[in-house]
């Protein structure tokens, strides 16, 4: 099992509110993703860090932010929600080199 | 950069059929290619993986091919059974970059 968190697992709030969702992870990874998943299956990468004080956005534009200050912690927030938001995120990490991603169990948001 | 097509988008077989899904990729640099199935209402998890120094791996039911030349890899599963479905995710990985295709929803019917 792998060893990352995302909480919360579901969340719906309403139009212009300030969300954080968070993903952790305790094995040391240095890469951490951020992946946007509609039902229609595809993952979209919207914010990546390959170590403390590195974030990158990814291929698909997003109008959240991202903060990586400690290694285990990699949050994204979104400063005013709107419905276009409404999708699952899962967040990702893994190790130096090619190896597995781990994925966590995803936030599904719905805002209304 | 990377441009990751997979095949088929949904693909539904009868239990105890195999199940064959493909993808193919653009940078030749690309050198290890994991399969992920993801479960409703979970993440997707690494099922098998393969490194560009191999054509071929195993692992019971489940067995990934890998044709460099012609920049495609596959996924083959066989004697399936309901517990397969899923959405499978192929995906590349090159020089810290790591690409998915668009995933294939398997159905397993019974």
């Amino acid at each position: 099992e792998a060893d990352i968190y995302q909480t919360p697992r579901y969340l719906v709030i309403g139009t212009g509110k300030k969300i954080t969702l968070e993903c952790s992870q305790t094995m040391g990874h240095d890469k951490m993703y951020w992946y946007q998943q509609d039902p229609g299956m595809e993952l979209h990468l919207i914010h990546y860090s390959y170590g403390v004080n590195s974030t990158e956005k990814g291929d698909l534009s997003s109008e959240s932010t991202v903060s990586r200050i400690r290694t285990e912690h990699f949050p994204l927030t979104l400063e005013s929600a709107r419905p276009s938001h409404t999708s699952q995120y899962l967040c990702a990490s893994s190790g130096g080199g090619a190896t597995e991603a781990f994925f966590g169990q995803g936030t599904r948001l719905t805002v209304v | 950069g990377e441009n990751v097509e997979q095949h088929p988008s949904t693909l539904s077989v009868q239990e105890g059929d195999s199940a064959v899904i493909k993808c193919t990729y653009s940078d030749s640099a690309s050198n290890y290619f994991p399969w992920y199935k993801q479960e409703l209402g979970k993440g997707p998890q690494l099922i098998i993986d393969i490194r560009s120094n191999v054509g071929e791996k195993k692992d019971q039911r489940i067995a990934v091919t890998l044709n460099k030349t012609a920049k495609h890899f596959s996924l083959h599963i066989t004697e399936t059974q309901p517990e397969d479905s899923a959405v499978y995710f192929c995906a590349t990985y090159n020089n810290n970059d790591m690409r998915f295709g668009a995933g294939t929803r398997l159905t397993v019917k019974p």
